[in-house]
C-alpha cells in the first residue's frame, strides 16, 4: 500500500489567496483526521471524519477554514482567504475505525507558507 | 477533556547512555501509542500499547504501559545518534472514537 498520499508537498502563496490541501487515506482506512503542527503549538486536531461524515471539527481554527470528504478515498481541507498566521505543515491521517486499536497512520504533509 | 503530558520536553544525553521519557494522562483510557519524528518528517507508528502491563521493545526502545497509574514510559538503552528525533506519545480517549490526544512532544538529541 502507498501509505497516505498529501498534494502537494509545499506551497507558498500569498496573503488573501485560497489554498487547497488534498489527502488521499489508505484504502479500507474510514476515519480520517487533519493536523496542523507548528513550533508554537505543537500538533493540533484540526478536523476527523468518520465513514465520511465529520464528527469533531472543534478544532477547526475559524470560519476561513472548511474541510470536505466526498469519498472514502479523498478528503480536502481548504483556505480562504489564507493569512501569514496558517503557517504551518498540515498532516492528513488515517485509520481503520472500529478495528481492535486504532493506529493512525500519517501523510508526508503539506508544508505551508503564507507570505 | 482528556490532556495528554510529556516530560522531559527537550533531552540532551550522550550516546551510549540511558533515560526515560514519561508520558502521564488524565482519563481512563487503553489505548496508548508512541510515534516518532524526524525532523522535516511525519510520524512513524512505534509502539501500540493495548493493555495494563504491556511492554513492547524495538532496538534501544522499550515501551511500557501502567494503565492504573494512567502512565507509559519509552526507555532509551544505551542510545545511538540515530535515536536523534522528536517523540511523542498519544492517548485514546475512552469515548473519543478513533480520536487521539497527543501529548506536547519530547526532542532527544543523542550527542556523539
Amino acid at each position: 500500500d502507498a501509505g497516505v498520499i498529501q498534494s502537494p508537498r509545499h506551497e507558498v502563496t500569498e496573503m488573501g489567496q485560497e489554498v487547497t490541501l488534498r489527502c488521499k487515506p489508505i484504502s479500507g482506512h474510514n476515519s480520517l483526521f487533519w493536523y496542523r503542527q507548528t513550533m508554537m503549538r505543537g500538533l493540533e486536531l484540526l478536523i476527523y471524519f468518520n465513514n465520511n461524515v465529520p464528527i469533531d471539527d472543534s478544532g477547526m481554527p475559524e470560519d476561513r477554514f472548511s474541510a470536505k470528504m466526498p469519498n472514502a478515498s479523498f478528503s480536502t481541507l481548504k483556505i480562504q482567504p489564507s493569512e501569514p498566521r496558517d503557517s504551518a505543515v498540515y498532516f492528513c491521517a488515517s485509520t481503520q475505525g472500529g478495528a481492535l486499536y486504532n493506529e493512525q497512520f500519517f501523510g508526508p504533509g503539506t508544508r505551508l507558507t503564507v507570505l | 477533556e482528556l490532556k495528554v503530558e510529556q516530560n522531559p520536553l527537550f533531552l540532551s544525553m550522550q550516546e551510549g547512555k540511558n533515560y526515560t521519557i514519561y508520558c502521564n494522562y488524565s482519563t481512563t483510557s487503553d489505548r496508548l501509542y508512541w510515534y516518532r519524528q524526524d525532523p522535516g518528517k511525519s510520524l512513524e507508528s512505534l509502539f501500540v500499547l493495548l493493555s495494563n502491563g504491556a511492554v513492547k521493545q524495538e532496538g534501544r526502545l522499550m515501551a511500557s504501559l501502567d494503565t492504573k497509574a494512567r502512565l507509559s514510559t519509552l526507555h532509551i538503552t544505551a542510545a545511538v545518534h540515530d535515536l536523534s528525533a522528536t517523540y511523542f506519545c498519544a492517548v485514546g480517549g475512552a469515548n473519543a472514537g478513533n480520536m487521539l490526544t497527543f501529548g506536547g512532544g519530547t526532542r532527544l538529541m543523542v550527542k556523539p
